[in-house]
């Protein structure tokens, strides 16, 4: 099967940073989505991106299919972005597999 | 739209049980997935559907576990008989025109503790 890492696995900013957090995978993919957990456990999906750049608020991603990885990007953060952040990368068609995760904490 | 709509959510019951969790997914969406969350393995696919039927089941665990999408607004994962390796949270999540720009939405999950 196909490997997705993400890094880093535990991320802790002060409220206002920015940060970077990065997916790679070890195959082609037919696409990709950025995920947010919150602490209720609750899944939302940010962004559907098998290339290229999105953006959406705070939020952006870009994803080089070609050289398999995808950047997620969050500005200015808040402490409601504190959760779980996972790529999922489609491989083979229709199955989508989760990387592991980077935990965000936001501290006010 | 309400959502992805999923019960119970909670369960816990004995191991031997069966289980049954229920999920509804968004209005005309034709594909509908179900996932199980573990500290240990993460988020895993157990099994799809497109337009009710089932496409992949590969990532089912056991024959102890089955899945069913009598109509496009209702699908069932079942557990029987129930282990405690299975406590687990288990999400439906919905979709539409997967390859061509849907994006799965996800249920709130039902967090299944087997004693």
């Amino acid at each position: 099967g196909i490997q997705v890492e993400q890094s880093p696995p535990d991320l802790i900013l002060q409220e206002g940073a920015n940060s970077t957090l990065r997916c790679n995978f070890s195959d082609s993919v037919n696409n990709l989505q950025w995920f947010h957990q919150n602490p209720w456990g609750q899944l939302i999906n940010l962004f559907y991106i098998p290339s290229g750049t999105k953006q959406n608020g705070r939020l952006s991603a870009t994803t080089v299919a070609t050289e398999r990885y995808s950047l997620l990007y969050i500005s200015s953060s808040q402490t409601t972005d504190s959760g779980v952040y996972f790529c999922a990368v489609e491989y083979n068609f229709n199955k989508f597999y989760f990387g592991s995760g980077t935990k965000l904490n936001v501290k006010p | 739209d309400a959502g992805v709509i999923q019960s119970p959510r909670h369960e816990v019951t004995e191991m031997g049980q069966e289980v049954t969790l229920r999920c509804k997914p968004i209005s005309g969406h034709d594909y509908l997935f179900w996932y199980r969350q573990t500290m240990m393995r993460g988020l895993e696919l157990l099994i799809y559907f497109n337009n009710n039927v089932p496409i992949d089941d590969s990532g089912m665990p056991e024959d102890r576990f089955s899945a069913k999408m009598p109509n496009a607004s209702f699908s069932t994962l079942k557990i029987q008989p129930s282990e405690p390796r299975d406590s687990a949270v288990y999400f439906c999540a919905s979709s539409f025109f997967l390859t061509t720009g849907g994006t799965q939405y996800f249920g709130p999950g039902t967090r299944l503790t087997v004693l």
